[in-house]
């Protein structure tokens, strides 16, 4: 069975940096791609970065490029998501999803975490 | 980026009814179309991927299609469970998108 379980979230202070973390199992972790998507509460969905199967190509929504570094290990079957310069309007439940085949140009998000809350309050 | 926008915002329906949800987008990408289904407090669940594929464990209610810049997701026998929010998104290129959701309610 697929399980992806997102941790690393929690309060944190405009400007500063969170870590979120995202530990796969029950499939094949460097065969397929990884995104972040999240979704602020009450809001809808918001794709957020997604990473190849051999960290080739990264991609980033405009909204966080050049703050947030999405990254993976495979020998640790993790994914990462890291985030700089936080704002107000960061704040969401970020969910980790595996995409169906291997690259980012194509897919679709077939297995989610439960997500992971990041609150950004002074 | 390419926008995707889909109509109605919201519906109310009947079990058993059969209901359309739409989804345009402001550029062609041909078939790379994804359909979700979330409910309230839960991730998302794959529906549909390609436009038209269902996606494993799918029940045959619902189905896609469509290419090019318009997309069409049918539940065709609504369920009880069935309610929660549908959104399309964009799986062409690097860049992904999310349409803004269609709420369904179970009259």
């Amino acid at each position: 069975e697929v399980q992806l379980v997102e941790s690393g979230g929690g309060v944190v202070q405009p400007g500063k940096s969170l870590r979120l973390s995202c530990s796969a199992s029950g499939f094949v972790f460097d065969d397929y791609a990884m995104h972040w998507v999240r979704q602020a509460p009450g809001k809808g969905l918001e794709w957020v970065a997604g990473i190849t199967w051999n960290s080739g190509n990264v991609a980033y929504a405009d909204s966080v490029k050049g703050r947030f570094t999405i990254s993976r290990d495979d020998a640790r079957n993790s994914l990462y998501l890291h985030m700089n310069s936080l704002r107000h309007e960061d704040t969401a439940f970020y969910y980790c999803a595996k995409n169906v085949v291997a690259t980012i140009s194509e897919g679709g998000l077939d297995n989610w975490g439960r997500g992971t809350l990041v609150t950004v309050s002074s | 980026d390419i926008q995707m926008t889909q109509s109605p915002s919201s519906l109310s329906a009947s079990v058993g009814d059969r209901i359309t949800i739409t989804c345009r987008a402001g550029q062609n990408f041909t078939r790379y179309l994804n359909w979700y289904h979330q409910k309230a407090g839960n991730a998302p669940k794959l529906l549909i991927y390609a436009a038209s594929s269902l996606h494993s464990g799918v029940p045959s209610r619902f189905s896609g299609s469509g290419s090019g810049t318009d997309f069409t997701l049918i539940i065709s026998g609504l369920q009880p469970e069935d309610f929660g929010t549908y959104y399309c998104q964009k799986s062409y290129g690097d860049i992904w998108t999310f349409g803004q959701g269609t709420r369904v309610e179970i009259q």
